[in-house]
């Protein structure tokens, strides 16, 4: 199976801050790379998909980046409903799907 | 409006099997190219995809629970449903399904990302 390692594992920022995560897959998965949050309680929510296309209705502040093993989600401007678990997940490999462990993101 | 709801027992008993139901509204099983699949998160723990079905009826496993994961559906009930086998206490989550929405022939399936969620069930293993 391919491994997705994200780092950092958690990270504090302030509203207004341009925040980035980082998502390393073991082998090359082209731009096949999607971004989810996370709230406590709750289901994840798609954000990004195909490493750099936004899902509708979510904010242009949210951006991805990347392809081959590295890619990125930027929050461009922090905001208070921002603050949750982001994990990026492979969709490459159509028969074993695979998410990142998570970073969390914390109130500075 | 596309929505997903999870049912199934809240308390299993180690060696039992846990059957789980996901029913779909807004959208057809039969719909072309179109999956369910079936993802877990234990307590303060990242998501585990656990299995996939789709339109056409093509089914797929985690490599490490396969043994134990039967998933099927039942396209006249908008459900799908998720047996596993032999459950622990490590087996402790919250059970999510997701919508896989139809997939273009020339793209992997998940290109797409799992863009509708159930709001998940929460499944504790214990004697």
């Amino acid at each position: 199976d391919i491994q997705m390692t994200q780092s950092p594992s958690s990270l504090s920022a302030s509203v207004g801050d341009r925040v980035t995560i980082t998502c390393r897959a073991s082998q090359s998965i082209s731009s096949y790379l999607n971004w989810y949050q996370q709230k406590p309680g709750k289901a994840p929510k798609l954000l990004i998909y195909a490493a750099s296309s936004l899902q509708s209705g979510v904010p242009s502040r949210f951006s991805g980046s990347g392809s081959g093993t590295d890619f990125t989600l930027t929050i461009s401007s922090l905001q208070p409903e921002d603050f949750a678990t982001y994990y990026c997940q492979q969709s490459y490999s159509t028969l074993r799907i695979t998410f990142g462990q998570g970073t969390r993101l914390e109130i500075k | 409006q596309v929505t997903l709801k999870e049912s199934g027992p809240v308390l299993v008993k180690p060696t039992e099997t846990l059957t789980l139901t996901c029913t779909v509204s807004g959208f057809s099983l039969s719909n072309a190219r179109m999956g369910v699949s079936w993802i877990r998160q234990p307590p303060g723990k990242a998501l585990e995809w656990l299995a996939h079905i789709f339109s056409n009826d093509e089914k797929s496993y985690s490599t490490s629970l396969k043994s134990r994961l039967t998933i099927s559906k039942d396209t006249s009930k908008s459900q799908v449903v998720l047996t596993m086998t032999n459950m622990d206490p490590v087996d402790t989550a919250t059970y999510y399904c997701a919508r896989i929405p139809p997939y273009d022939s020339s793209r992997p399936y998940y290109y797409y990302g799992m863009d509708v969620w159930g709001q998940g069930t929460t499944v504790t293993v214990s004697s």
